[in-house]
């Protein structure tokens, strides 16, 4: 059971967008920043967030991503199907000292 | 660009040790901390130990603290990890990547099995 909590799955049709998100605590979320990571099938994962809301160069401008309180989510706008994927929230926990991830969500496009 | 390549993946039984290491070229790799992450078969992420730029500090998960530990070799670029006290819980990919709270780049693992 993850510290962060992901919902399992989610699903869109191309050129929907969606979001995923991530519920934390006051000793990670609360008190520090989100990153999320895209894990293509076969793959390793890739960073796609960092510091809640900054992309890495290449990441499309499709993918955004927010944090309000204890928790966060990553948007997805104009779903393409190259993004069938695995996507995981990420933080530091102050309390653990430790980096968590979240289950991770499969997003299925349809 | 940057590349971190890992090896030293095998089968083992249990009880036995193993050691990882991470080749790191492409950047200034004494510049950077260095973390190991593994994932077992069909399941999430798991952080597992972090070293920092100069190994002053280092973090481990209670998952493996006390059975793993970090090194690294900045003369070598090499990042490693020591594994002991091998269980079937620690079958997994261990992926390098570069960070400490996050990870910007990762390698493309290695694989794990413990096994009798």
């Amino acid at each position: 059971q993850s510290v962060l909590t992901q919902p399992p799955s989610a699903s869109g049709t191309p050129g929907q967008r969606v979001t995923v998100s991530c519920s934390g605590s006051s000793s990670n979320i609360g008190s520090d920043f989100v990153y999320w990571y895209q894990q293509l099938p076969g793959a390793a994962p890739r960073l796609l967030i960092y510091k809640n809301h900054q992309r890495p160069s290449g990441v499309p401008d499709r993918f955004s991503g927010s944090k309000s309180g204890t928790s966060a989510s990553l948007a997805i706008s104009g779903l393409r199907s190259e993004d069938e994927a695995e996507y995981y929230c990420a933080a530091w926990d102050d309390r653990l000292s430790a980096v968590i991830f979240g289950g991770g969500t499969k997003l299925t496009v349809l | 660009q940057v590349q971190l390549v890992e090896s030293g993946g095998d089968w083992v039984k249990p009880g036995g040790s193993l050691r990882l290491s991470c080749a790191a070229s492409g950047f200034t790799f004494s510049h950077y901390h260095m973390s190991w992450i593994r994932q077992a078969p069909g399941k999430g992420l798991e952080w597992l130990s972090y070293i920092t730029y100069s190994s002053g500090v280092i973090y481990y998960a209670d998952s493996v603290r006390g059975r793993f530990t970090i090194s690294r070799d900045n003369a070598k670029n090499s990042l490693y990890l020591q594994m002991n006290s091998l269980t079937a819980a620690d079958t997994a990919v261990y992926y390098c990547a570069r960070g400490s709270d996050y990870f910007d780049n990762w390698g493309q693992g290695t694989l794990v099995t413990v096994s009798s």
